[in-house]
């Protein structure tokens, strides 16, 4: 039983077609993340919902939405793909807010997006 | 502001080397440290964690201390083996902005 599920796991695709990826979790966890992870390995926040609500919205483009219809699950929405959008997307989850003691992340195996 | 400094890679060692990945930490509050382990093709699994002043977070033969006089934590292993090959993250979680903030990754290379 995989924790953190994401789908696809490639996703190849031309430059301005819209595109998403659907996250889902059955940790039971309260809250999920979307990590954007780039050619140099560098992993950097998106978004973070709690319970549904968003909670995190760094800097990234509008293009990029997110949607948690109830709180397994996230998926996050691209439209107007561009070049600079190719990396691979990591969904992940915990059980509390970070900082808590609980509050370590659970990862689900990426999204490897390419736009051509 | 928050943020994580560790070591650059690639780092390559023999097996049954020692092996040391530095990580430093600069923070506003208390935060938790962690060091998350990434195989080939896969997501981030946790693989050890401190959530206070001196505690050692260990697994798997991977050792780290929570140091806040040097605000550091390093990830030590006395013996490696060619399955650690691998990037691992260390990262700091915030209570006060619910955020999570790793370093940079350190690519671990372990030659038989």
């Amino acid at each position: 039983d995989t924790a953190v599920s994401q789908t696809p796991k490639y996703l190849v695709t031309q430059m301005g077609n819209d595109k998403s990826i659907k996250c889902e979790q059955n940790l039971g966890h309260d809250t999920m993340y979307w990590y954007k992870q780039d050619s140099k390995k560098f992993l950097k926040i998106m978004f973070s919902y709690n319970n549904k609500e968003l909670i995190i919205n760094e800097t990234v483009p509008n293009r990029f939405s997110p949607k948690s219809p109830d709180k397994a699950h996230l998926n996050l929405h691209i439209n107007s793909l561009e070049l600079g959008d190719s990396a691979v997307y990591f969904c992940a989850s915990s059980q509390d807010l970070a900082g808590s003691n609980t509050g370590e992340l659970f990862f689900g195996e990426g999204s490897r997006l390419t736009v051509l | 502001g928050n943020s994580v400094t560790q070591m650059e890679g690639p780092v390559t060692l023999s097996e049954e080397a020692f092996l040391t990945i530095n990580c430093t930490y600069t923070a506003t509050g208390y935060p938790s440290l962690f060091w998350y382990v990434q195989y080939p093709g896969e997501g981030l699994q946790l693989l050890l964690k401190a959530t206070k002043a001196d505690d050692k977070g260990s697994n798997k033969g991977f050792e780290a201390t929570y140091r806040k006089e040097t605000t550091s934590f390093h990830l030590e292993k006395g013996s490696v083996q060619v399955s650690d090959s691998a990037v691992y993250f260390c990262a700091l979680s915030d209570y006060n902005f619910n955020k999570f903030y790793f370093g940079s990754g350190t690519k671990l290379n372990v030659k038989p």
